[in-house]
């Protein structure tokens, strides 16, 4: 059984850009969660797809969006990116609501 | 008011005592309450889940929820150094799909 893959590891983007960050979830997992982790505090949920379809979202503005492929691998796009964006980007797959399996995360940070 | 409260620490004890986590919320919709490890720079992993109110131990860990307090906690028999890790209380509700709501997180260190 495969865990929770994320790519990059970590990034470095400049105010302004934009940046897409992407999961492969864990075998057999057809939900995906996104959570946003900023230093010293715990993990924000931004979205969650089921079956390619956003079903659930946080308290956070349109600039962040997302998408979900057929295989239930998903990306995290974030445009216009500001200095507070800066965090650990978190995916989760689950088939449960209570058994969610995080990845390594992708550290960005946005100068 | 955040919706789940942990206090950061952090917390440092000496190896094998026993560690007393706690949380409380505010949300009496929560229904399942999850603990998760994390260590620095890595992503949080599950160490037990409870269902409603009640108490679970798996091995050293033991978790506790009091839904009429808004208040639960995880214990830790026996700690060890490989415990040192920030542990996270999370809880979600039936509606809320699997959207999970997280403490802030409390910093654990247990000398040798």
């Amino acid at each position: 059984e495969t865990g929770v893959t994320q790519s990059p590891t970590h990034l470095i983007k400049t105010r302004g850009q934009q940046v897409t960050l992407r999961c492969s979830s864990q075998s057999g997992h057809n939900t995906v969660s996104w959570y946003q982790q900023a230093l010293g505090q715990g993990p924000q949920f931004i979205f969650q797809y089921y079956r390619e379809e956003e079903n659930g979202r946080g308290n956070f503005p349109p600039r962040f969006s997302g998408l979900q492929f057929p295989n239930y691998s998903s990306e995290l796009n974030v445009n216009a990116l500001e200095l507070d964006d800066s965090a650990l980007y978190l995916c989760a797959s689950s088939d449960q609501i209570y058994e969610q399996f995080f990845g390594p995360g992708t550290r960005l940070t946005v100068l | 008011q955040k919706e789940v409260e942990q206090d950061p620490g952090p917390l440092s004890v000496p190896e094998g005592a026993i560690v007393s986590l706690n949380c409380t919320y505010s949300n009496s919709a929560f229904q399942y309450f999850m603990w998760y490890r994390q260590y620095s720079r890595k992503g949080p992993e599950l160490l037990m889940y409870t269902y409603s109110s009640g108490n679970k131990e798996d091995g050293r860990f033991t978790a506790q929820v009091d839904k009429s307090s808004k208040y639960i906690s995880l214990f830790i028999r026996d700690s060890q150094p490989s415990d040192s890790a920030t542990y996270l209380c999370a809880m979600s509700s039936h509606n809320a799909g699997n959207m999970l709501t997280f403490g802030g997180g409390t910093r654990l260190m247990v000398k040798p």
